[in-house]
């Protein structure tokens, strides 16, 4: 089992700039989340999907971030436009059911200039 | 205004020594209690859970243990080694439709040779 797949595994960019970060889970999970971990604030949880479907998102910042799972292999995080404040590392996971252990992918380190 | 990261605890053990991490939650609900280890530059990697009926649980060099009464979480890692070092962190999750893995600050352990 590959585990869970995150792309890129860096990225830096400009102020003002669109972003995306994809997240491939573990086959046959039919959970998907996204964390942001920073020095400020920890691990935090951002929006997760079941079965392809937005369950929580009330952890999403603000209206520049956006998430989608258009099927169950793929998930992308987007911010739109970039802020240096939106600097961390975001981390993917996935899990099989309500009570199976969650499953991180190596995270993507997001630098804002 | 200046900035103020998080402040982990970190805890010094000399190898071979046990080690012993702590961790308090606040969610009397919770019944599923996970415990993951985050080396530098990776995700955060499943060690061990226990679910809120039981008390103790063990694996490999690793117990632990949980007093619902004071709502506490302990990892016991027997015969610590340099490769044990890294962030530890413990989650919890409650029950319900919208229950979602609920993050520690962590607490850093450093084997020292």
């Amino acid at each position: 089992d590959a585990g869970v797949i995150q792309s890129p595994r860096h990225e830096v960019t400009e102020m003002g700039q669109e972003v995306t970060l994809r997240c491939k889970p573990i086959s046959g999970h039919d959970y998907l989340f996204w964390y942001r971990q920073t020095m400020m604030r920890g691990l935090e949880l951002l929006i997760y999907f079941n079965n392809n479907v937005p369950i929580d998102d009330s952890g999403m910042p603000e209206d520049r971030f956006s998430a989608k799972m258009p099927n169950a292999s793929f998930s992308t995080l987007k911010i739109q436009p970039s802020e240096p404040r939106d600097s961390a590392v975001y981390f993917c996971a996935s899990k099989r059911g309500v009570t199976d252990t969650q499953y991180f992918g190596p995270g993507t380190r997001l630098t804002v200039l | 205004g200046e900035s103020v990261g998080l402040h982990l605890p970190t805890l010094s053990v000399q190898e071979g020594d046990n080690s012993i991490i702590n961790c308090a939650y606040s969610n009397s609900a919770s019944d599923y209690f996970i415990w993951y280890k985050q080396e530098s530059g990776k995700g955060p990697q499943f060690i061990i859970d226990i679910r809120s009926n039981m008390d103790k649980r063990q694996g490999q060099r690793v117990t632990v243990l949980l007093n619902k009464t004071v709502k506490h979480l302990s990892l016991q890692i027997a015969a610590t080694q340099p490769g044990d070092s890294a962030v530890y962190f413990c989650a919890d999750w409650g029950t319900g439709t919208a229950s979602k893995l609920t993050f520690g600050t962590g607490t850093r352990l450093q084997v020292t040779l």
